[in-house]
């Protein structure tokens, strides 16, 4: 089945370390690929998103990603993590199939220690 | 800034009552969703409506039902309320295709 995978489900980091948070999908052709970030008690906002162009995107808080079309992946990184950054993060892709219909993976909790 | 506004932070029900979870989003959307959030599963799609009256459905339909009457009202209604529909549900708002989605702060749903 078509889906999005995320690899790491748990990931905990000291501060100022950095991070690379996978994320595969199997969907072909053009693809629109997003990160949302979920803080504790709040609702999911959008980090950054890709939809052509330059393949390094960069959102917001410092974070950026890379479109590697070859690998079908959509990896977030960010060099120096902050106690701020603990939330759970989601990859998500809209496979372009006429609706806009968002699909998420399973998502992956960061803890960063102070 | 775009708002979109779920009535109800906390519900607990019982096994079989009718529930309706309401969504208001405050930007003209085109696009509406409903998704359940549930740990080391991610956000799964029920149904998402593409205009008024137009729906169609998602990943896991069963059990769920909607109704958009008015474009910036979305509803999920679950018919006969189970156990396992104990979840977060989340509502999102999105222009168009390509563009992000706007999610609500969710509703914690328990059903006992």
């Amino acid at each position: 089945a078509q889906s999005v995978s995320q690899h790491n489900h748990h990931v905990i980091l000291s501060e100022a370390a950095s991070l690379e948070l996978g994320c595969n999908y199997s969907y072909g052709g053009t693809v629109n690929l997003f990160w949302y970030v979920q803080y504790p008690g709040q609702h999911l906002q959008l980090l950054l998103k890709y939809f052509s162009g330059d393949p390094l995107v960069k959102g917001i808080k410092g974070f950026e990603a890379e479109f590697i079309k070859s690998k079908f992946s959509f990896n977030l990184r960010k060099p120096s993590v902050q106690w701020s950054d603990t939330a759970e993060y989601f990859c998500a892709v809209n496979p372009n199939t006429g609706f806009q219909k968002l699909v998420f993976g399973t998502g992956t909790r960061l803890l960063v220690s102070p | 800034d775009v708002k979109v506004t779920q009535s109800s932070r906390y519900l607990v029900k019982r096994t079989g009552e009718k529930v309706f979870l309401e969504c208001v989003q405050d930007m003209d959307h085109e696009n509406m969703f409903w998704y359940r959030q549930d740990p080391g599963l991610g956000l799964r799609l029920i149904y998402f409506s593409y205009d008024v009256k137009m729906k169609e459905k998602g990943d896991i339909p069963e059990g769920y039902s909607v109704s958009r009457e008015k474009k910036e009202r979305f509803s999920l209604i679950l018919e006969s309320a189970s156990t396992n529909q104990t979840s977060m549900y989340l509502c999102a708002s999105s222009f168009e295709t390509r563009t992000e989605a706007f999610f609500g702060q969710g509703t914690r749903l328990t059903v006992v």
